[in-house]
């Protein structure tokens, strides 16, 4: 758990505000991952990244943002949120699938509240 | 959907009794993974079972994947006050492009072992 971190545990914004949430794996992972964990729901995979490269964005409306600079480091741009977003994000990191390495390493997660 | 479901949704045991968790889901599976959540925080991995594979053993974990029920079922055995948390599966259909895998999580069972 402690290979992967985020920043800021908790954060509360209002629906006009604009914020970023920041993900770090130090585990030289190429694939990373944004995931949204709201109540009684299954975890729903928002973004996927290899290499840097994009390669899933399941419908996700585009006040979510992502951003992956390189291997180590995603972001998730925030702006004109709506209360429904509160949750629960949660980050993950995956070595090379094709390598035969399938398991995925969590963060600790932000709690977002969106008032 | 891909998604696994896991059933029960919550249960409650006293320390020292076996806990046994199922899943079920609807599509192939290239493996089918269990990941714990204690409240609020990240997810850590537990243990994996590939597809070809019946059985699996890991300290007090031991997994059990029947690919023609599409079900698997996680038992704990001799379980302690410190494994109450939320256990979810995640399947795994290898649909992710090259590199990163996409996993598909259930609601999880909420696990309470009582001192």
């Amino acid at each position: 758990e402690t290979g992967v971190t985020q920043t800021p545990r908790h954060l509360v914004m209002g629906m006009t505000n604009k914020k970023s949430l920041k993900c770090e794996q130090h585990l030289g992972h190429n694939a990373m991952y944004w995931y949204k964990q709201s109540a009684k729901k299954p975890l729903e995979l928002m973004f996927v990244y290899n290499f840097k490269e994009q390669t899933e964005n399941n419908s996700v409306p585009s006040r979510f943002s992502p951003e992956c600079p390189n291997s180590s480091h995603l972001f998730l741009h925030l702006h004109t949120l709506q209360p429904e977003d509160s949750a629960l994000y949660l980050c993950a990191s995956s070595q090379d699938w094709d390598r035969g390495s399938y398991e995925q390493y969590f963060g600790p997660g932000t709690r977002l509240t969106v008032t | 959907s891909q998604q696994g479901e896991e059933d029960p949704q919550a249960l409650s045991i006293q320390e020292g009794e076996n806990a046994t968790m199922n899943c079920s889901y609807k599509t192939s599976i290239n493996n089918l993974q269990w990941y714990r959540q204690n409240s609020g925080r990240g997810l850590v991995h537990l243990i994996l079972i590939r597809s070809n594979e019946r059985e699996k053993h890991s300290g007090r974990l031991r997994v059990t994947l029947d690919t023609s029920k599409k079900s698997s079922s996680l038992l704990i055995t001799a379980s302690r006050a410190a494994d109450t948390a939320s256990y979810f599966c995640a399947t795994d259909a290898g649909t992710g492009k090259t590199g990163a895998n996409n996993l598909f999580f259930g609601t999880g069972t909420r696990l309470t072992v009582i001192p």
